[in-house]
Formats: C-alpha cells, structure tokens, sequence
C-alpha cells in the first residue's frame, strides 16, 4: 500500500529537549516536505527536499534542521525545541513538487511545555 | 495579500443542498491543488488540476486559468463531507513549493 508514515504520532517534551520526527515514503518519490499547521495560520513549509542530500527552506525554516540520506526518508529534527514549536506536523512526499499529486503523512501532534 | 486566497473561510449546509468552495490564486502556477482534512487531523488529496474539469463521485473541481480561479463543488452533500477543505498552489514561479489557502470549513447538518 502506498502511503507516508510519520512517528510519532503524538509527542509532549520540554524545552530544550531534542527530538526527531520520522517521516517514510514507500513510493520512491523525489519531492518530500514538512509542515506546519497552526489554527488561523493554515498550512505552513518547513522544509523541502528535491531529492537525497539536497534540501532547501520553505517559509517558516527557523528551530528546525532536516536531512536527506536516503531517498524514503526525510526526518525532522528540532535541536532545542521552545513552546512556539507546539503544532501539528504533516510530512508530505510527490514525484517532483507542486506540480503533481501529494500524499500526506497521517501528522505529529507535537507539545512543548 | 496572500497568493492563494479561499472562500468562504466557514461554511454550514443542509444535507443534500450543493456546496461551493472558491480559490484564487495571484501569479502563475502549473497546478492547484484541492485537500480534505476531516476532524482526525488526517489530509487527503482529492484533485490535482492544471486545466478544465475534473469530477469524482459527488465532488467537482475546475479551474479557470485565465481568471486565476478554482471552484470545489459538491452534489447532495451529506454530513460525512464536512471536513476542512484547502486548496494549494503548486509550482508557483517554477519552484515546487506548494503555497496553500487558509482552508474552508464546512458543516453539513442532517
């Protein structure tokens, strides 16, 4: 079955804590991306990644690092996560882009206290 | 001014009534994009358009190039349709990046 995983699904931490967020995609897509979704804000990108080791910043890229070592994966690591960091994560995979169909993970619903 | 702008943001219905959702978009793009997110939190993609018309059971999205502009239409509506429903602009300026709306919530009441 085609589809996206993220883990995990649900996350309370601490300040300062570092965690990862995994996100997986069975369908060998090039084009993967992170974002965020905070109400009255919509939808927001992390981050982008073209394809393995080559990443880029989407709009809202600051407190977030991500890596692209192989082509199914695409964590997201938050190094010393801060309070406004609590929102709900999407990971999303398509062959090249906006231009074709997006498949989204199932979300993270990340706390930081 | 956002690039990808819906309407309306809130929507309630009766059950069976036809629903229109709108998206406008300001510069080029080569597609738009239309997503539900129910309650759970979870999205799906329900169309990709680049041009003209697509349908799906109940559900029709088209868009109009010229006029920057997209529509969501559902027939007969039913409660399991209320949902969030977002529209996002891909390949905006060539960069593959997808720019989203703020979403439509829509309620279809029994």
């Amino acid at each position: 079955e085609a589809q996206v995983t993220q883990n995990p699904r649900y996350l309370i931490t601490v300040t300062g804590k570092k965690l990862t967020v995994t996100c997986s995609q069975n369908m060998n897509h090039e084009y993967m991306s992170w974002y965020r979704q905070d109400p009255g804000l919509g939808l927001r990108q992390i981050y982008y990644s073209m394809n393995v080791e080559v990443t880029d910043k989407g709009d809202v890229p600051e407190g977030y690092k991500v890596s692209r070592k192989e082509k199914r994966n695409f964590p997201l690591i938050l190094e010393s996560p801060s309070p406004n960091q609590t929102s709900l994560y999407f990971c999303a995979s398509s062959f090249w882009g906006g231009s074709y169909e997006q498949y989204f993970g199932p979300g993270t619903r990340l706390t930081v206290t | 001014k956002n690039e990808v702008e819906q309407s309306p943001q809130n929507l309630t219905a009766q059950e069976g009534e036809f629903i229109t959702i709108n998206c406008s978009y300001s510069v080029g793009i080569s597609a738009l994009h239309w997503l539900q997110q129910h309650p759970g939190g979870g999205i799906v993609s329900l169309f990709m358009l680049s041009s003209g018309k697509k349908k799906h059971g109940r559900l029709i999205a088209t868009i109009n190039i010229q006029e920057k502009h997209s529509s969501l239409h559902i027939t007969a509506s039913h409660p399991r349709d209320s949902a969030v429903y977002i529209c996002a602009a891909g390949g905006i300026q060539g960069a593959q990046k997808l720019v989203f709306g703020q979403g439509t919530r829509l309620t279809i009441n029994p």
